[in-house]
């Protein structure tokens, strides 16, 4: 199973929207709205920040959004603060009940 | 609370096999399937496994089939992961975590164990 197709970096400055994509296949991404978005800082466990591709847990901020075309998901930052500058994974659920993760992408904040 | 407990870090050599535990507490043992990730140094986040607690059933990712073993002791609320056939690529942290119940949160993972460092070397 080949990891999900990220970015390795994106950056924004304070208070811009930056976009992270996750691309897979039908066989995962396109075929399941199971795709999840995780943030990890370093030395840390990561965090769930979307789950469904577009839900939200309670306790997340609302800066936080997911959406999905076809075989790519997308995990939007808006209103970017110093604080958002981690490592993002997405995860997605596949035909064969296995999960995916993609290679992680690394936001710094400008 | 809700709580995923690992066994303590490894040194193994190459060919050798690991056995990572993790005990949970604080909610219905079989009632939540437990995942395995694992992150080398400086890397992504891997996903090797899940098992279903309550009955055994398990699904291995290919980049790990035929040197994993996911299994469980219900009367211990634990859960273990062996890697067998060890190399130095193998060097990481392998996390346990829960899988909230229900099939609308799959991939929904919380909590997560504190991790357990296995390191591979001659």
């Amino acid at each position: 199973q080949s990891a999900l197709t990220q970015p390795a970096s994106v950056s924004g400055s304070p208070g811009q929207s930056i976009t992270i994509s996750c691309t897979g296949t039908s066989s995962d991404v396109g075929g399941y709205d199971y795709v999840s978005w995780y943030q990890q800082y370093p030395g840390k466990v990561p965090k769930l920040l979307i789950y469904a591709v577009t839900e939200r847990p309670s306790g997340v901020s609302h800066r936080f959004s997911g959406s999905k075309s076809g075989n790519t998901a997308s995990l939007t930052i808006s209103g970017l603060q110093a604080d958002d500058e981690a490592d993002y994974f997405c995860i997605s659920y596949t035909d064969t009940s296995a999960r995916v993760f993609g290679g992680g992408t690394k936001v710094t904040v400008l | 609370q809700v709580q995923l407990v690992q066994s303590g870090a490894e040194m193994k050599k190459p060919g050798a096999s690991v056995t990572a535990s993790c005990k949970a507490s604080g909610y219905s043992f079989t009632m939540s399937a437990i995942h395995w990730v694992r992150q080398a140094p400086g890397q992504g986040l891997e996903w090797m496994g899940w098992i279903n607690p309550g009955n055994g059933n398990t699904k291995y990712s290919q980049n790990f089939q035929g040197r994993i073993t996911i299994t469980r002791d219900a009367s211990a609320n634990t859960v273990y992961m062996e890697l067998r056939s060890l190399r130095s690529g193998d060097t990481a942290v392998y996390y346990c975590t829960r899988e909230r119940s229900g099939s609308q949160y799959k991939n929904w993972f919380d909590p997560w164990g504190q991790g357990s460092l296995v390191t591979v070397s001659s």
